[in-house]
């Protein structure tokens, strides 16, 4: 079974841009969640989608925002982008169901603002 | 207060040597645990989940979970050069991740 694929995996913008960055969950799974991680302050949990609806969202400013399409796949923008918004975006996948539901990742979009 | 504490480290473990690994949470609402390893550069790796209290074993990891207490540790037995890495704790409900133990085998 293919693994969560992200698109793509480095990206150089400026200041003020926006960015829209990609992610295909393992099939069969419903949810998708993003997380930012920079040296400074660890892995920091965006949202998560399940069944093309946001169910959870972490403490992010409205520059972030995301949506799920019906086939699961689901795209993140960063609006009026900051030097701060350089890091590495990762995207995880699961079944969105069940104590046991496991998150695996894919492999990020490293964005650098300049 | 952060949701999921670990200590950041380094912690430095001999080859062949038992490395032991603390988390502890704050939500005791949260009834799942997981242990991602991450390498440098790359992403987070499932090694296990656990969600009853004791201990659970697979290969050479032990997650051990103790729910009056409120903390998960991680044991990684016979520690290898290539366990060299940072290990990532986290509690189900909205997903919430430690900022990592980074774990250095020495040769």
């Amino acid at each position: 079974k293919a693994g969560v694929t992200q698109t793509p995996r480095y990206l150089i913008k400026t200041r003020g841009q926006q960015v829209t960055l990609s992610c295909s969950p393992i099939s069969g799974h419903r949810s998708v969640s993003w997380y930012q991680q920079t040296p400074g302050q660890g892995l920091q949990f965006l949202f998560e989608y399940f069944s093309e609806t946001q169910r959870n969202k972490g403490n992010f400013p409205g520059r972030f925002s995301g949506r799920q399409f019906s086939n699961s796949r689901s795209e993140m923008n960063v609006s009026t982008l900051e030097l701060g918004d350089s890091a590495l975006y990762l995207c995880a996948s699961s079944l969105g169901r069940g104590r046991t539901d496991t998150q695996y990742f894919g492999p990020g979009t490293r964005l650098t603002v300049l | 207060q952060k949701e999921v504490e670990q200590n950041s480290g380094p912690l430095s473990v001999p080859e062949g040597a038992i490395a032991s690994l603390n988390c502890t949470y704050s939500d005791r609402g949260s009834q799942s645990f997981f242990w991602y390893r991450q390498y440098s550069g790359k992403s987070p790796e499932l090694i296990m989940f656990i969600y009853s209290n004791g201990d659970k074993e697979d290969g050479r990891f032990t997650a051990q979970l103790n729910k009056a207490s409120q903390y998960v540790s991680l044991l990684i037995r016979d520690s290898q050069p290539s366990d060299s890495a940072t290990y990532l704790c986290a509690a189900s409900g909205k997903l919430q991740f430690g900022a990592g133990t980074q774990v250095v085998v020495t040769p």
